[in-house]
């Protein structure tokens, strides 16, 4: 198995311009999440979904756009990129996203994409 | 206040020492407790699970203390290869799917 991976690893987009960030997990993880990390802070939930078909925002969504049409895959667009949104993002996924016996299922991280904005 | 509080670092620490840090957090509700473990410019990684007993996996030791709000980590017999961060995280107050992460405690074991 891959685990979670994610494209690319390295991004510089200008002010303005959109793209999206990929996700793929082949786990058949039904929670899959973004989170955007910051010297200083810890991990901010960005979005995140409980299964196909199914996206909730999470700490930090303005910006961001995602969606869900496969189990396997959960990419996150930026509609107009912004300096503030210069970060690393690390898409994580589990097996279920419900409490079970009072934990969270383990969370399984991708590399992480490193996106500067000028 | 931050939901998630750790002390950023770095400890300095000896190749074979005991090293421990704290995570407090503000959500008194709060049944899910974690320490994660990022080397640098990686992802996170899961170390271990925090159970109210108490649990302990080899030279790591969590505990938990819910009066105080706070959870543990020990490691004796530090290495090397122990240098890294290490992320607190507990799950959030409004919703069972969300995680609040501490910005995390950096260890630098020397030799």
């Amino acid at each position: 198995n891959a685990g979670v991976t994610q494209t690319p690893k390295f991004q510089v987009l200008k002010t303005g311009q959109s793209m999206t960030l990929q996700c793929a997990q082949d786990m058949n993880h039904e929670y899959m999440s973004w989170y955007r990390q910051d010297p200083g802070m810890g991990l901010r939930l960005i979005h995140y979904s409980v299964g196909a078909g199914i996206t909730d925002q999470g700490e930090v969504p303005n910006g961001y756009n995602v969606s869900r049409s496969t189990t396997e895959d959960f990419p996150l667009r930026l509609l107009s990129a912004a300096p503030s949104q210069t970060s690393v993002y690390f898409c994580a996924s589990s097996k279920t996203p419900r409490l079970a016996g009072g934990t969270l299922n383990t969370q399984y991280f991708g590399p992480g994409t490193r996106l500067t904005v000028l | 206040r931050k939901e998630v509080e750790q002390d950023p670092g770095p400890f300095n620490v000896p190749e074979g020492a005991t090293v421990a840090f704290n995570c407090t957090y503000s959500n008194s509700a709060s049944q899910s407790f974690f320490w994660y473990r990022q080397d640098c410019r990686k992802e996170p990684k899961l170390l271990m699970s925090v159970y109210s007993s108490g649990n302990e996996d080899g030279r790591f030791t969590a505990q938990l203390n819910r009066a105080s709000q706070y959870i543990s980590l020990l490691i004796r017999d530090s290495k090397l290869s122990d240098s890294a961060t290490y992320l607190c995280v507990v799950n959030g107050k409004d919703s069972n799917y969300q995680l609040i992460w501490g910005a995390g405690t950096k260890l630098i074991i020397k030799p």
